[in-house]
């Protein structure tokens, strides 16, 4: 009984370059949701998917951030022309039904390093 | 008002003494109060959670203490073992919302 799983879990780019992080669900979860943790700071909300659906996006930025969570396959979080500031760990968690209905479930991370 | 603020930053016990961390809120309207764990290079766990209408859960060692007036709670670790060091977040949400608002952390040493 797998876990939420994200990879990669370590990820280095440079700046301008892209980075996308993918978050798989805990089987039997449709709900999935992206943190981000900048170092020494908590957890902010950023997103949170159903299938094909964006529910709430109030915690990505304006710009250079998306997210999707296909009908098949991974959830994932692109970021574009990354910028040294967004190095950061990005947690995914899922759950079966809303967050607001059930405990979620975090995956361990994706470190994402810009130099 | 969304912020949750938790102290101390860090915290040093002695094996076998108390850990108590603290978080207080502002938006009234917050129903669900869970604390986390986290290990370096881990995800966050969910260790022990509750909601306004209890003051008090208890877990094992772990307990939460709530006060709805103060909008303060608490989260007391009993009998702390060196095992415990970690991070540990607070965090609260609302009625028909879909996210967490996590306090800023609180790193704990337990010493043998």
């Amino acid at each position: 009984n797998a876990g939420v799983m994200q990879n990669p879990r370590h990820l280095v780019r440079r700046r301008g370059q892209e980075a996308r992080l993918r978050c798989s669900p805990m089987k039997g979860h449709s709900h999935v949701y992206w943190y981000r943790q900048l170092p020494e700071e908590g957890l902010k909300f950023m997103v949170y998917l159903q299938k094909e659906n964006i529910i709430d996006e109030s915690g990505m930025p304006k710009e250079r951030f998306s997210a999707e969570f296909p009908k098949e396959g991974p959830s994932i979080l692109r970021i574009q022309q990354v910028v040294r500031g967004d190095s950061a760990a990005y947690f995914c968690a899922s759950s079966p039904n809303r967050a607001a209905e059930n405990t979620i479930y975090f995956g361990e991370g994706s470190w994402l390093t810009v130099v | 008002q969304q912020q949750v603020k938790q102290s101390p930053q860090s915290l040093i016990v002695q094996k076998g003494g108390i850990s108590i961390i603290n978080c207080a809120y502002e938006n009234t309207a917050f129903d669900y109060f869970p604390w986390y764990q986290q290990f370096p290079g881990k995800g966050p766990a969910l260790l022990i959670a509750i909601r306004p209408d209890v003051s008090e859960k208890k877990e094992g060692r772990f307990t939460i203490s709530f006060n709805k007036s103060a909008k303060q709670f608490s989260l007391h670790i009993m009998d702390s073992q060196p095992g415990d060091s970690a991070t540990y977040f607070c965090a609260a949400s609302a009625p028909n919302t879909d996210k967490l608002i996590f306090g800023t952390g609180t790193r704990l040493q337990v010493f043998p």
